[in-house]
């Protein structure tokens, strides 16, 4: 079956970096785009990005724009995730999710996330 | 991007119907099919209920409505059950080819 299994979180300072993986089986993975969203404590749920199956379009959130880099290794089945300029508002867990279909952006399967916490 | 307005709780007892509603503007709900809703347990992942507006995934509870009227989209539970109680988010498609999530609604089966 489908899985999602994302890793990379940890405690780091403000302004530093941070890179998170998304490791994919049970699926062809080349063949689907993928989400980050990310969920604050006891907060709700935010869009982070969207990558295209073959990586060539990508789109972010206002909030980590021009800061997070969303990328994908299709020969390897994983999902990336680069952040920079971390910031204590990004503290949150982290998922990475496949679509529904092969041309569509609906979510479907969630990871069981990672948590990323920015203090000093 | 403003977030989608969900109540913030909604309660009802096993065998009652509920409603919760998700609204948005001609940008975002108003203006796409592409509204979807989740289902959140206690540190769990979210977990697609519907899709579309109205579409079930396979294996998802045919006890799970979705509607859409103008800018509000709503999700109905004709008979609640217990295991229903959870936390529950919409999400819709926008004009500026982003997501946006609802504020989220937490369920309590009285």
């Amino acid at each position: 079956q489908v899985q999602l299994v994302e890793s990379g979180g940890g405690v780091v300072q403000p302004g530093k970096s941070l890179r998170l993986s998304c490791a994919t089986s049970g699926f062809s993975f080349s063949l689907f785009g993928m989400h980050w969203v990310r969920q604050t404590p006891g907060k709700g749920l935010e869009w982070v990005a969207f990558i295209w199956n073959d990586g060539s379009n990508k789109l972010y959130g206002d909030s980590v724009k021009g800061r997070f880099t969303v990328s994908r290794d299709n020969s390897k089945k994983t999902l990336f995730l680069q952040m920079t300029s971390l910031r204590a508002e990004d503290t949150a867990v982290y998922y990475c999710v496949k679509t529904l279909t092969m041309t569509g952006g609906e979510m479907d399967v969630w990871g069981q996330g990672t948590t990323v916490t920015v203090s000093s | 991007q403003s977030a989608l307005t969900q109540p913030a709780s909604v309660s009802g007892s096993p065998g009652q119907s509920i409603t919760i509603s998700c609204t948005g503007s001609s940008s975002d709900v108003g203006g796409y099919k592409y509204v979807s809703w989740y289902q959140q347990h206690p540190g769990k992942a979210p977990k697609v209920i519907l899709y579309d507006v109205s579409n079930r995934p396979s294996g998802v509870s045919n006890r799970f409505y979705g509607s859409k009227s103008g800018n509000t989209a709503s999700l109905t539970i004709p008979i609640l059950q217990a295991e229903d109680e959870a936390d529950y988010y919409c999400s819709s498609f926008t004009s500026r080819s982003t997501w946006v999530f609802g504020g989220g609604t937490k369920l309590t089966v009285l």
